[in-house]
């Protein structure tokens, strides 16, 4: 089955990096775009990007674009989300989330999400 | 940018209600707009797509209506198993996506 597998909770210092990974397995990797989402706590979902397995490409927001980078390694089916520069605010749990798209019937919604991470920002 | 707001922002109601939770867009979105329900501790999961269709395995008590700048989620006979968070999500101004605020349902 589709499944998004992340790594496990990390706790930070600020102006620390940490580097997330999101495994997918039963599908084919480079097929589907994959979202980072974060949540932080009590509060809404906030989308910090995509990549495209299969190219590489990547688009952040404005405000994630100087401290996130996303990368994937298509051999062991894994995206990657590094984030620099770590404050407290930055305490969230932080999802990632496969795109099911079809131009066609244009359509485009997030159809597997793996479990979340928790990074919590501390000194 | 897109904005999205969702009211109410909470609501508590009882079972066997009639739920409806409304999203709105600042600019003309089509039918480009998702619904996702979030239960405590978990990820988010998808209801609704394309603003009326309904996701793999999704109650029929769920349905989504609305286009352009106006959307409904509607719970028809609300269950115990249905508190949690809603969050509508849009998709028109690819490849950025938004999302609202969120509406909790207690009862």
């Amino acid at each position: 089955q589709v499944q998004l597998v992340q790594s496990g909770a990390e706790v930070q210092k600020p102006g620390d990096s940490v580097m997330l990974y999101c495994k997918a397995s039963g599908y084919t990797f480079t097929d589907h775009y994959v979202h980072w989402v974060r949540q932080a706590p009590g509060q809404g979902l906030e989308w910090m990007g995509w990549i495209n397995p299969n190219t590489g490409d990547t688009k952040y927001p404005q405000k994630f674009q100087d401290r996130v980078t996303m990368t994937r390694d298509t051999s062991v089916s894994t995206v990657y989300m590094d984030m620099s520069s770590l404050r407290s605010d930055d305490t969230a749990v932080y999802f990632c989330a496969r795109i099911y798209r079809d131009d066609y019937a244009d359509t485009y919604y997030f159809d597997q999400w793996g479990q979340g991470t928790l990074v919590t920002v501390s000194s | 940018d897109i904005q999205m707001t969702q009211s109410p922002s909470s609501l508590s109601a009882s079972i066997g209600d009639r739920v409806t939770i409304t999203c709105q867009a600042s600019q003309d979105i089509g039918k480009h707009l998702n619904w996702y329900q979030q239960k405590p501790g978990k990820a988010p999961r998808v209801l609704v797509y394309d603003a009326s269709n309904l996701g793999t395995g999704v109650p029929s008590r769920f349905s989504g209506t609305g286009s352009a700048t106006y959307f409904t989620l509607t719970i028809n006979s609300l269950q115990p198993e249905d508190i949690a968070t809603y969050y509508c999500q849009q998709y028109d101004h690819l490849p950025q996506v938004t999302f609202g605020p969120g509406t909790k349902v207690d009862i």
